[in-house]
């Protein structure tokens, strides 16, 4: 069965980067799995921010960047402020059989 | 501006059936493939299903294969969800999204769909 990881939780000071990662089980993830990413607070939609690996959605400040690191899908914050704390949601494309799977999201908290 | 605002969600006994609409506005529906996804109380979110522009090819998660149909009315800019033998395990809001890049562009406000006797 594919899983696609995510850290469950992650901090960051204010002002500072993070980096938020999206794997896989068993392999390597890269731009063929078209990685992207997602944003939720509790009790709202998800918010996209980053889709094909790292072009940004409309109206998402350039604070925010995908990549890929080494073996995974990465999502950069840069001057982290207090309204980037919420659940950050990572899903890749595995293809016609499978289709898209998400990452179980990482919690981040702003402090 | 893009809206996706989703409807027919409510409280379904197991067994049941209930049909999802996502009505689109501020973009060219036939032009997108379109997506369901959905998250249970407290968990993460889970694609659900996936339609071509022009309905021709539709894909599903296995948990929904054969209980869940995916459709489209493009001249009404409608998507639909069509989920029959209802389980508990279903219950979840769901969301329409539009699909861009291999990925998800736009989200509706979601609709709860409780399976509960």
């Amino acid at each position: 069965q594919t899983v696609v990881t995510q850290e469950p939780s992650f901090s960051v000071s204010p002002g500072g980067t993070v980096t938020l990662t999206c794997g896989l089980s068993s392999g390597s993830v890269s731009s063929s799995y078209y990685p992207s990413w997602y944003q939720q607070t509790p009790g709202q939609a998800p918010r996209t921010l980053i889709y094909s690996t790292n072009t940004r959605s409309f109206g998402v400040p350039d604070r925010f960047s995908g990549s890929i690191l080494g073996n995974k899908a990465a999502l950069t914050i840069t001057g982290a402020q207090a309204d980037d704390e919420s659940n950050y949601y990572c899903v890749l494309y595995m293809g016609s059989d499978i289709n898209w799977v998400f990452g179980g999201g990482t919690k981040l908290t702003v402090l | 501006e893009v809206q996706l605002v989703e409807s027919g969600g409510g409280l379904v006994q197991p067994g049941g059936s209930l049909r999802l609409s996502c009505a689109a506005s501020g973009f060219t529906f036939s032009g997108h493939w379109m997506h369901w996804v959905r998250q249970a109380p407290g968990k993460g979110l889970v694609w659900v299903s996936h339609i071509y522009t022009d309905g021709s090819a539709t894909t599903y998660a296995d948990s929904v294969k054969g209980r869940f149909t995916i459709s489209r009315d493009n001249a009404k800019n409608t998507l639909y969800l069509q989920m029959n033998s209802l389980r508990a395990e279903d219950t979840a809001v769901y969301y329409c999204a539009r699909g861009s890049g291999l990925g998800f562009h736009d989200w509706g406000q979601g609709t709860l769909v409780t399976v509960s006797s």
